[in-house]
């Protein structure tokens, strides 16, 4: 199972937004509405920011958003802050064992 | 509060053996589905496997990279979830964590396996 696509990197300046993109397949992220988006800083576990594509878990910022267009989800980050640096990476459901895929990873850089 | 204790980390030689286990408290865990997920030095996630509650089977799915190598269970009575690992490779060096499924809410910290001769 290959992994999501994103980009490596995304830049921005501090109260600007970003959109961080996670490509797959139809087996995947265009089959399911079951696309996860998760914040990871250095030498720390994963955290859920995003589920079932735009769902926020309680107590996750509301400057983080979601959404899918065919096989592309995206992650944006509304008023880019410096504690926002850090690696992205998008997750969904996929026929395929076992069953959940991660993307390549992004990290987004704040200027 | 949901906790995730990950334990049995370590150095091992190329074509051995490790078992790590997870630690749970702050859920019901004999209801949940759990997860391994690994993460290579300066790599990305990977999911290894994933193991739901005997409720709903027990059914157990791994990754291609390690299928036949190796082997979730989990010890309800001890709220514990285990991966055994055999046949390793340097590929297999990693951070290990648990976490709960479906939605991957709630991870451990990781427990690093290297595999080195």
């Amino acid at each position: 199972q290959s992994a999501l696509t994103q980009p490596a990197s995304v830049s921005g300046s501090p109260g600007q937004s970003i959109t961080i993109s996670c490509t797959g397949t139809s087996s995947d992220v265009g089959g399911y509405n079951y696309v996860s988006w998760f914040q990871q800083h250095p030498g720390k576990a994963p955290k859920l920011l995003i589920y079932d594509v735009s769902d926020r878990p309680s107590g996750v910022s509301n400057r983080f958003s979601g959404s899918k267009s065919g096989n592309t989800a995206s992650l944006t980050i509304s008023g880019l802050q410096a504690e926002d640096e850090a690696d992205y990476y998008c997750s969904s459901y996929t026929s395929r064992s076992p069953l959940s895929v991660f993307g390549t990873g992004t990290k987004v850089i704040v200027l | 509060e949901v906790q995730l204790v990950e334990s049995g980390g370590g150095l091992v030689k190329p074509g051995g053996s490790l078992r790590v286990s997870c630690t749970a408290s702050g859920f019901a865990f004999s209801n949940a589905w759990m997860s391994w997920v690994r993460q290579a030095p300066g790599k990305g996630l990977e999911r290894v496997g994933r193991i739901k509650n005997k409720g709903d089977g027990g059914t157990i799915d791994y990754a291609a990279p390690v299928k036949g190598r190796f082997t979730i269970s989990r010890d309800d009575s001890k709220n514990t979830l285990y991966l055994q690992m055999n046949s390793l490779t340097i590929a297999d060096t990693a951070v290990y964590f648990c976490t709960t499924e479906p939605l991957h809410l709630n991870w451990g910290q990781g427990t690093l396996v290297t595999v080195s001769s």
